[in-house]
């Protein structure tokens, strides 16, 4: 069974400054990809970047970057030049890769706070 | 990108009457959907997966009777929640893929969410 942990419930930033949300998963398969989705207040779930089981380099998109450290089972989202609509719920997420369509598995996520 | 609608957004009812989700893939086919229930301040959990043509398959203590789902096209699923009760009420939200994408690492499409309120 796949298992995502999010060891913080909140975390505070400066605006402009770069913040780590951790992210630790679990999952015999070998094939799978991780996920980082963002939630406002509004309810959506917007996607944010992944990296696959077998990508060698970490994935990047903007500001964000994932530290994927396979051997530690990690995969925490750097955000950098924090900025003020960056304050949301984010959620780390996990799906396995086989012939059809997985769904994803889900951590308790990180309520992040961009501070002026 | 893949769209997903997802209607209503808010629903307020009685306690006892049923309500009605929708989930549209609009711009793509998926022959699966997965919808999740969201509490508040809690994670996304997944309650069922939504087969196009036949039978959802359900998370262990999620009750099919109470919650149905129906697949019957490949750009629509519908979750009723059944004689909903004030313990029901939450944020319910659809997700899909593709189908041409099946088997990839890509990431799901989600829909608006719908804000259910039992009274």
């Amino acid at each position: 069974a796949q298992k995502i942990t999010q060891t913080q419930p909140g975390m505070f930033v400066q605006e402009k400054e770069a913040v780590t949300l951790d992210c630790t998963y679990d999952t015999s398969d070998q094939s799978y990809g991780l996920f980082w989705y963002k939630q406002p207040s509004s309810g959506e779930m917007i996607f944010l970047i992944y990296q696959g089981s077998y990508d060698e380099q970490n994935a990047t998109e903007g500001r964000y970057s994932l530290n994927f450290q396979k051997a530690r089972k990690s995969a925490n989202l750097v955000i950098s030049a924090s900025q003020l609509g960056d304050s949301a719920m984010y959620f780390c997420a996990m799906r396995e890769v086989n012939s059809g369509n997985t769904p994803l598995v889900f951590g308790k996520g990180t309520r992040l706070s961009v501070i002026a | 990108g893949a769209v997903v609608s997802q209607h209503p957004s808010r629903v307020i009812c009685k306690s006892g009457t049923s309500v009605k989700i929708e989930c549209r893939s609009l711009d793509f086919q998926a022959t699966t959907m997965f919808w999740y229930r969201q509490f508040p301040k809690q994670s996304l959990m997944l309650m069922a997966t939504s087969n196009e043509g036949s039978k959802a398959t359900y998370e262990q203590g999620v009750e099919k009777d109470k919650f149905l789902i129906n697949h019957a096209s490949l750009t629509l699923s519908t979750l009723t929640v059944t004689s909903a009760h004030p313990e029901d009420s939450s944020f319910y939200i659809c997700s899909a893929r593709p189908s041409r994408l099946a088997g990839g690492i890509g990431e799901l499409f989600f829909g608006e969410g719908s804000r259910l309120t039992v009274l």
